[in-house]
């Protein structure tokens, strides 16, 4: 079974310009996160999916990112203009939706390290 | 609001030593618990996790880590450390399942021969 894939593993873009990090959850995983690690802290939570749905998006930092999930498939995160401060791991995982005990493990994908100078 | 506490950024241990990481966590509710590893170039994959039930909790590659409410702990440890181990672990708790996350700022091991 594929696990969790996201694309590029690696983006060097300039300040002020666009980037799209894709996520491919495992296959039949409803739930869909993603989270970010900027460089000496911890891995925070960004937002939440449960199919194309938007269940928790507390975590996004601001309006110029961009979250969507077509068809309840894969997911991609936009930022749009990237700021320096930006920079750092997003890492994307998957879980299945199993009522009602909720038990299951998110799985994480390898993560984009995104680099804004 | 969760917290999760590990203390450390970098722990060193020589092999066959036994490895402690610590972690802490902050919770109005007993949470959920769990440890991941990142090795170089890899993503976060699940040691081992604590929802309920048994306090002790075994996972993968000889790793095991204790649910202590009384301490608010769950710290990780391993009797013997192996070269493979080296890595970065990193603490999370969630208040239930398919809640998010929310992570201590990780603990790096080193092994040395």
């Amino acid at each position: 079974e594929a696990g969790v894939t996201q694309f590029p593993s690696h983006s060097v873009i300039e300040k002020g310009q666009t980037v799209t990090l894709r996520c491919d959850p495992i296959s039949g995983h409803d739930n869909l996160y993603w989270y970010r690690r900027v460089m000496g802290k911890e891995i925070k939570f960004l937002l939440h999916f449960v199919k194309e749905s938007k269940q928790d998006e507390s975590g996004m930092p601001n309006n110029r990112f961009l979250a969507e999930r077509t068809g309840g498939t894969y997911s991609t995160l936009k930022v749009q203009p990237a700021e320096l401060e930006d920079s750092g791991v997003y890492f994307c995982a998957s879980s299945l939706d199993s009522y009602p005990s909720y038990t299951d493990t998110q799985y994480f994908g390898p993560g984009t390290r995104l680099t804004v100078l | 609001a969760q917290s999760v506490t590990q203390l450390g950024s970098h722990v060193s241990v020589s092999e066959g030593a036994l490895v402690l990481l610590r972690c802490n966590y902050s919770s109005s509710v007993p949470p959920y618990l769990f440890w991941y590893v990142q090795y170089p170039n890899q993503g976060l994959q699940l040691l081992l996790k604590y929802t309920t039930g048994a306090t002790l909790v075994k996972g993968i590659n000889g790793f095991e880590a204790e649910f202590k409410k009384s301490e608010t702990s769950f710290h990780l440890t391993k009797p013997s450390a192996h070269m493979s181990d080296a890595a970065e672990y990193f603490c999370a708790a969630s208040l239930s399942g398919n809640t998010p996350l929310v992570f201590g700022k990780g603990t790096r091991l080193s092994v040395i021969a």
